[in-house]
Parts: structure tokens; sequence; C-alpha cells
């Protein structure tokens, strides 16, 4: 099936250093969205962006919906121990009003070292 | 803690079973989505109900299927499981299954097939 390619598929950080990582897409999506996922839960939602340039931050977390519509990036700045987890990005495409199915990136897995 | 109620929380099986694994969506959300994450696979999406009828399929097999019932909560059944079936199964809710309403994930049932 369709499929997000994000990457980095892993990064091992220092406590404090900002991080950076993305989602390209051959397909053009109308939602963007993050979710972090940690071991033994289910995907939580960090950032949701729903139009083309969008820049959205939470907290220390900043996400944006690229132009093209085909790519994102999410921006952890001065990471600490608990970011550690899972990064998701997901794309909506919502087109012909029935399909909002989420597509799914395979994550990065960020690892922060205190 | 999300809302959403996945359970058994872990099940484990033998080849050639049925199993039926059971969420309740959030309070007022209409719409539930079945995701499906694999090592291989990742985060794959199987099925979409809105207000008890089905709205959109996505990589399900023939041999599992999903209902979602009057009281709003769903259920997936996967028959004639093989041990590649063993993954985590996600659940998630929205408001109303549009294209900006946010997926609230639940925290998943561990299916492992021996």
């Amino acid at each position: 099936g369709q499929q997000l390619n994000q990457s980095p598929q892993s990064m091992f950080i220092q406590e404090g250093e900002d991080v950076s990582m993305n989602c390209t897409s051959s397909s053009i999506f109308n939602t963007w969205l993050w979710y972090k996922q940690e071991p033994g839960e289910g995907p939580v939602l960090l950032i949701a962006l729903y139009k083309a340039g969008e820049l959205t931050s939470n907290g220390r977390l900043t996400a944006q919906f690229g132009i093209t519509r085909k790519d994102s990036f999410l921006n952890i700045s001065a990471s600490i121990p608990s970011d550690v987890g899972i990064y998701f990005c997901a794309g909506q495409m919502g087109s012909g009003g029935s399909n909002y199915k989420l597509t799914f990136g395979k994550g990065t897995l960020l690892t922060v070292n205190p | 803690d999300s809302g959403v109620t996945q359970t058994p929380k872990h099940l484990i099986t033998a080849t050639g079973q049925r199993v039926t694994l059971r969420c309740s969506p959030r309070s007022g959300d209409l719409s539930v989505y079945w995701y499906q994450q694999s090592l291989d696979q990742g985060l794959q999406f199987l099925i979409q109900y809105y207000n008890g009828e089905e709205r959109a399929k996505g990589n399900i097999l023939e041999r599992f299927s999903a209902q979602q019932f009057p009281d709003l909560h769903s259920e997936l059944n996967l028959s004639s499981l093989e041990l590649g079936d063993s993954a985590l199964y996600f659940c998630a809710s929205s408001t109303a299954g549009g294209l900006s309403d946010t997926q609230y994930f639940g925290p998943g049932t561990r299916l492992t097939v021996l």
C-alpha cells in the first residue's frame, strides 16, 4: 500500500540537542500529523497540520506542512530524556468525502542520552 | 489516557483459531478506525466505521471482519489465524470521521499467534 518515507530511522542524541525528522510522499496529502508512541501505548497526537506552508508549534515541538503538500518535518528543540520514543508522521488525504484513513511513516526511534 | 479503551490487552492463541478484539471509542465519537502494527509493515489502516456503517476499507484480509454496534463500540474479528497475524491492533476514534477530526488511539491489543 501507500507509504510515507520517514527519516531518519533512528537517532541517538545528547540531552539538550535539537532534533529534526521528516517525511516525504509521492502523493499529496491534505493533512499531515505527527504522533509519538511509547512502549506499550498507542500513538499520541503531537501536532496536526491542515494547510500547505503551515508552521505549528506545541511547546518545544515545531512542525511544518510542506508547500508541495508532499512533505512535512518535525523539530524538537532542547531535547530531554522523556522525549524518548518512536515518532510517526501520518498523512490524510480525505478525498471523496469517505476516506480519512491515516497513512503512516515507518517511524523515527529517538533515544536521548541524559 | 486517550479515552479509547481496548480489550483484551494481550491475547495468545494458536494458528487456525478465531479471536475478537473489542474497542470502546471516546464518549461522543461516532467514528472508529482499526489499524494493525507489525515490525515489517508498520502501522497499516484496516477499516473505518462511522455511526454503525462501514465507511472505508484498507489492507484488511478477507479472514478479518469488523462491525460497529448501536452503542458505538466496535469489534474486530480475526479468523483462521496465521503466524503472520501476530501484531499490535489499535483502535482509534474521532468525532465524525472527517479530514480535520483528530484520531485518538487506544492502548492496543497485542495478538500473538503460536
